[in-house]
């Protein structure tokens, strides 16, 4: 399969943990791009990355988010102090050109 | 503010029958268009997009149309099919200072139930 694969694809947790979350994008893919979709909404657009380059993050990314994409492949996405209100399924896109390939999202849950 | 609408959260359709769903748009730099199909627990599924410099856009079943000057986009699907039973959205972006779009902005989604 060489689609867009996410890990974990669930997660459970503790209120006040930490979280990281794996993305591997396809190969020739040098866009990547990180979503949240919560219950009954759209995905909302939290950063996205050229190559290693992360060009733009939405306010909707807190101080306790960060994402990186070290060697402009795969990226990952940590939440720092979770609280309930992270809970939510994050999705991993990535892109060539103007369309964008989804991955299969984390469903993560705060306890 | 909602700058990408679905206003029917869910349509019905019989088999073999036209499935339109619909999606309204309030920002007049969005210049790319996109339609994802979603199942439960899975990602989106891209489906068909538009350029605004193009009216309609058509692979196999499914047809985009774009009307700029009502800020309308619909998607049909002919013959609907009982596995095209998921949720649509819509998406919409804009062309950044450097020439690219990237950030996609999403409808609620529409859930569409095709009735064998």
């Amino acid at each position: 399969d060489t689609g867009v694969s996410q890990d974990p694809r669930h997660k459970i947790t503790k209120r006040g943990q930490n979280v990281t979350f794996r993305c591997d994008p396809i190969s020739e893919h040098n866009r990547l791009y990180w979503y949240r979709q919560t219950l009954g909404q759209g995905p909302e657009f939290l950063t996205y990355f050229q190559n290693e380059a992360q060009l733009e993050k939405s306010r909707l990314l807190s101080d306790r988010f960060s994402a990186e994409r070290p060697k402009g492949s795969f990226s990952t996405l940590e939440i720092q102090r979770t609280e309930q209100g992270d809970s939510a399924m994050y999705l991993c896109a990535s892109s060539f050109y103007n369309e964008q390939f989804f991955g299969p999202g984390t469903r993560l849950t705060v306890l | 503010d909602q700058q990408v609408k679905q206003n029917s959260p869910s349509l019905s359709v019989q088999e073999g029958r036209i499935s339109i769903l619909n999606c309204d748009y309030t920002n007049s730099m969005f210049d790319y268009f996109l339609w994802y199909k979603k199942y439960p627990a899975e990602g989106p599924t891209f489906l068909i997009s538009i350029s605004s410099i193009k009216d309609k856009n058509e692979d196999g079943r499914f047809t985009v149309f774009l009307n700029k000057s009502a800020k309308h986009l619909s998607l049909h699907i002919v013959p609907s099919q009982p596995g095209d039973s998921a949720v649509y959205f819509c998406a919409a972006s804009a062309r950044n200072s450097g020439g690219s779009n990237y950030k996609l902005t999403f409808g609620k989604g529409t859930l569409l139930t095709v009735n064998p």
